[in-house]
């Protein structure tokens, strides 16, 4: 069974740092195309990253809105997926999911994440 | 950014046939996927690459079109289809529609 576990999230104030943990379990991960997607309070879907496997030498994208501060990585030995978020701002705040492949067939429950002073 | 725009509600009787439309601002050839995300929940894949049924999904949803216009039908709609229903496209990058929020008269 594919299974995929997002933790970290909590509430921040803005300008400061959080990091997600996407932890896996059920397929193959080394070989997989991760992804982070949130979605907002008003439930606007947003593609956040992505981070290639290792035969793609794990090649990263970003969403404009996060690049430069946010930060996706990987640990295929622990078969997760990481999101370092910096200078974090109220607008990111939101409901974070990771997934995988091109069409997302798979998402793990979200960790929600509040940036308030 | 390739944009994906989406009626914002629709209301259907249990038993009828509903087509949620999206439609993009540039050509995605047939790289459009359908979600649906029910309150509290993560989305879930109904159709991949315009017309394909995920897997455990009923045969009451289907997705048709290619290039900017593309459909998702139900039919017939019953109860537990009352859900928020997302069109996402991964020909330039990735991203979502706004949703349509399906209600049952």
């Amino acid at each position: 069974e594919v299974q995929l576990v997002e933790t970290g999230g909590g509430l921040v104030q803005p300008g400061k740092s959080l990091k997600l943990t996407c932890a896996t379990s059920g397929f193959t991960f080394s070989n997989a195309w991760m992804h982070w997607v949130r979605q907002s309070p008003e439930k606007q879907l947003e593609w956040v990253a992505q981070i290639k496997a290792k035969s793609n030498n794990y090649a990263t994208y970003y969403a404009e809105s996060v690049k430069g501060r946010f930060t996706i990585s990987r640990d295929d030995s622990k078969s997760s997926v990481y999101l370092q978020m910096n200078s974090l701002k109220e607008e990111d705040t939101a409901i974070y999911y990771c997934t995988w492949g091109v069409w997302f067939a798979y998402w793990g429950q979200g960790t929600l994440v509040t940036v308030s002073s | 950014d390739t944009v994906l725009t989406q009626s914002p509600a629709l209301a259907v009787s249990p038993g009828e046939r509903v087509t949620i439309s999206c439609k993009a601002s540039e050509s995605v050839s047939t790289r459009m996927h359908w979600y649906q995300q029910k309150p509290g929940q993560q989305p879930k894949l109904l159709i991949y690459k315009a017309s394909n049924l995920a897997s455990g999904v009923p045969a009451r949803f289907s997705g048709s079109g290619s290039g900017t216009d593309f459909t998702l039908t139900i039919d017939p709609v019953e109860a537990d289809d009352t859900a928020t229903y997302f069109c996402q496209q991964s020909w330039n990058g990735w991203t979502f529609g706004g949703g349509t929020k399906l209600e049952l008269k």
